[in-house]
């Protein structure tokens, strides 16, 4: 059974509109990830939630913003998408007891 | 943001071959996690690794935790079509945060 479901799988977004992306876990684990990835480098951690404890990271732009209402949903939100933004995004999960990282199957957003 | 090196970065073998890879890491680890990623999908966790020296097996991969804690090693036995893609390797730190640090990544093409 999927752990970590993002939705949409696919999303396309004009340059300067607002778009937000979604993922949910089945299993309520705490911990949260974002990362974006762009040609098939390795994935670029955004933020990550430690239950609402948010953490952003240095280098994420403030174009990017992101809500955990609760244990289950997490969203990225992207404030002004610019040519730039395009990329895939994924989500992730850490397991408590064996500190695993599970990641959806992420969404590839395209900037028009 | 902070990288490990991983090695080769592109390899093309033939159906049949093993194939060997490795990630090293200026700082200890506590955690290895083995990644590989088709064009399209998120990445798929293949073997964890928590203690140094521990070697584990997933079918035709084989995966060790090196016993300095600073690097990694991924073998794949007979290799098939199907193993083709991008193996990402990905370490915690001993820091106590909840983020995971990756490789760069390693492109295996397997010509039949």
């Amino acid at each position: 059974d999927a752990m970590v479901i993002q939705n949409p799988r696919y999303q396309v977004t004009q340059f300067g509109k607002p778009v937000t992306l979604s993922c949910s876990q089945t299993l309520n684990h705490n911990v949260m990830y974002w990362y974006q990835q762009k040609s098939s480098q390795a994935p670029k951690l955004l933020f990550h939630y430690y239950d609402k404890d948010f953490n952003n990271e240095a280098d994420t732009p403030d174009n990017f913003q992101s809500r955990r209402p609760n244990t289950s949903f997490c969203f990225l939100d992207i404030r002004s998408p610019g040519l730039g933004d395009a990329a895939m995004y994924l989500c992730a999960i850490r397991t408590g007891t064996y500190n695993e990282q599970f990641f959806g199957p992420g969404t590839r957003l395209t900037v028009l | 943001g902070q990288q490990l090196n991983q090695s080769p970065q592109s390899m093309f073998i033939q159906e049949g071959e093993d194939v060997s890879m490795n990630c090293t890491s200026s700082s200890i680890f506590n955690t290895w996690l083995w990644y590989k990623q088709d064009p399209g999908e998120g990445p798929v966790l293949l073997i964890a690794l928590y203690k140094a020296g521990e070697l584990t097996s997933n079918g035709r991969l084989t995966a060790q935790f090196g016993i300095t804690r600073k690097d990694s090693f991924l073998n794949i036995s007979a290799s098939i079509p199907s193993d083709v893609g991008i193996y990402f390797c990905a370490g915690r730190d001993t820091s106590g945060t909840y983020k995971y640090i990756f490789g760069t990544g390693t492109r295996l093409k397997v010509l039949a």
